[in-house]
């Protein structure tokens, strides 16, 4: 079974610019998850999709960060414009129902200069 | 809101036992999970435990649950090298039947050949 697909891995922008990340769960997993992890932290939820609907968006920055998950199976979340603070690893994760135990993709390594 | 504390690193020389400790707030969660996180690599579930549990064994991983003190302790057994790694307690809670899990700080595990 493939896991969790995250594209890029790393990428590396100025303050002010705009990116995209991609994520695609595992077939079937109903619940698709947007993870920030800052160094040196642990994982903090940005937003969590059931299907294709927003379920918890509560500690998304939504001046900036958005996130969309299109007929319910892949997702993008894009930050336009970058700042310095949002260097971090976003990882994205799924379960197969609303509970249990999420799978972790790999994560994508954004540096903001 | 749910916390979730844990000390930040703990070095251990192979063979050794390891012991990671963990503390929460949130009384109703139905277990409690433990993950881990490699160099460059998404998190992975090791072990959970369920709250009505006191212990739970599976191979060399021994997790104890103290509900009073709301003290959550993972220990590995033969420390092995290839058990170097971030490991993360993570609390779950139900909100609107939907799952919001709420990750510790880490603590990264150094074993010394």
């Amino acid at each position: 079974e493939a896991g969790v697909a995250q594209s890029p891995r790393y990428k590396i922008i100025e303050k002010r610019q705009s990116v995209a990340f991609w994520c695609n769960p595992i077939s079937g997993h109903a619940t698709l998850y947007w993870y920030q992890q800052i160094l040196g932290q642990g994982p903090k939820l940005l937003i969590q999709f059931q299907n294709n609907g927003v379920v918890d968006d509560s500690q998304l920055p939504k001046d900036r960060f958005s996130a969309e998950r299109l007929k319910g199976v892949d997702s993008t979340l894009k930050i336009q414009p970058a700042k310095l603070e949002d260097s971090a690893v976003y990882l994205c994760a799924s379960t197969e129902l609303a509970f249990g135990e999420q799978y972790f993709g790999p994560g994508t390594r954004l540096t903001v200069t | 809101g749910e916390d979730v504390e844990q000390s930040l690193f703990l070095s251990v020389r192979e063979g050794d036992s390891s012991v990671i400790n963990c503390t929460y707030t949130d009384s109703s969660s139905t277990y409690l999970y433990w993950y881990k996180q490699e160099p460059g690599a998404g998190l992975q579930l090791l072990t959970y435990i369920f709250s009505n549990m006191d212990m739970k064994q599976d191979q060399r991983l021994t997790v104890l649950l103290n509900k009073k003190d709301k003290h959550l302790s993972l220990r590995i057994a033969d420390t092995q090298t290839g058990d170097s790694a971030i490991y993360f307690c993570a609390e779950p809670a139900l909100s609107g039947g939907y799952q919001k899990v709420t990750f510790g700080i880490g603590t990264k595990l150094q074993v010394i050949p």
